[in-house]
């Protein structure tokens, strides 16, 4: 069954303290991305990778980091600068990095702060 | 500047009626491409359609239906007879060029449309 899985589905972050939200891929896609939805907002791009080992900041990339080791694993970690954490997260992935390319999405991560 | 915006915040129907998501969108390049997602309550942003610039046909999948108009810049969204089942706020998304010269496959986002469907 292909698909993107994420995890935790919930996720408790204490003040000061980084967390790391998983994001896995079997759909052999080389582009993945990282999204934040805040309540009765749309989705806004925190960062994306078009290709393992490569990845570019999005619209609200501070207090946020990520790597690209391997093609179907793109972790997004939210670190003690990023202010205000609170969020859904929603991880995608797409064949290609181009404008055409439908972009596909996980079940995502809500993140709360203790 | 790239922008989506989705005026109707949340609408309510009853089951069984028509209902129209509207859906307009700002862009200076020629060639875009328009989305549509579906967010039910659990969460996960479900793929419904993908549209480019120089199609302008209209397409209907079953319930539903879609009309792109480049004149009006809009890409509007309409549910025929209306299901409970079809209750999840809906996002239109845009993104821009040809995949050359270092465009990305950013999507901008509306803020998306609430429907409730009654029983």
């Amino acid at each position: 069954d292909g698909g993107i899985t994420q995890s935790p589905k919930y996720l408790f972050r204490k003040e000061g303290q980084n967390v790391t939200l998983s994001c896995e891929q079997n759909l052999n896609h080389d582009a993945m991305y990282w999204y934040r939805q805040d309540p009765g907002q749309g989705l806004r791009l925190i960062y994306y990778s078009q290709i393992v080992n490569d990845f570019q900041k999005g619209d609200i990339a501070e207090g946020y980091s990520v790597s690209r080791e391997k093609k179907e694993s793109f972790p997004l970690t939210v670190t003690s600068a990023q202010k205000n954490p609170t969020a859904f997260y929603l991880c995608a992935s797409s064949m290609g990095g181009t404008p055409q390319e439908t972009q596909y999405f996980g079940p995502g991560t809500r993140l709360l702060v203790l | 500047a790239q922008k989506v915006t989705q005026a109707q915040t949340e609408i309510s129907v009853v089951e069984k009626e028509d209902v129209t998501l509207d859906c307009v969108y700002e862009t200076r390049d020629t060639t875009y491409y328009l989305f549509w997602y579906k967010q039910p309550p659990s969460g996960e942003l479900v793929f419904l359609i993908r549209r480019n610039s120089f199609d302008e046909q209209n397409e209907i999948s079953g319930r539903y239906s879609w009309n792109f108009q480049k004149s009006t810049s809009s890409f509007n969204f309409t549910i025929t007879a209306s299901q409970v089942v079809d209750s999840a706020v809906y996002f239109c998304a845009l993104s821009e060029g040809w995949g050359y010269g270092g465009a990305t496959n950013k999507l901008i986002f509306g803020t998306g449309t609430l429907l409730a469907v009654q029983p």
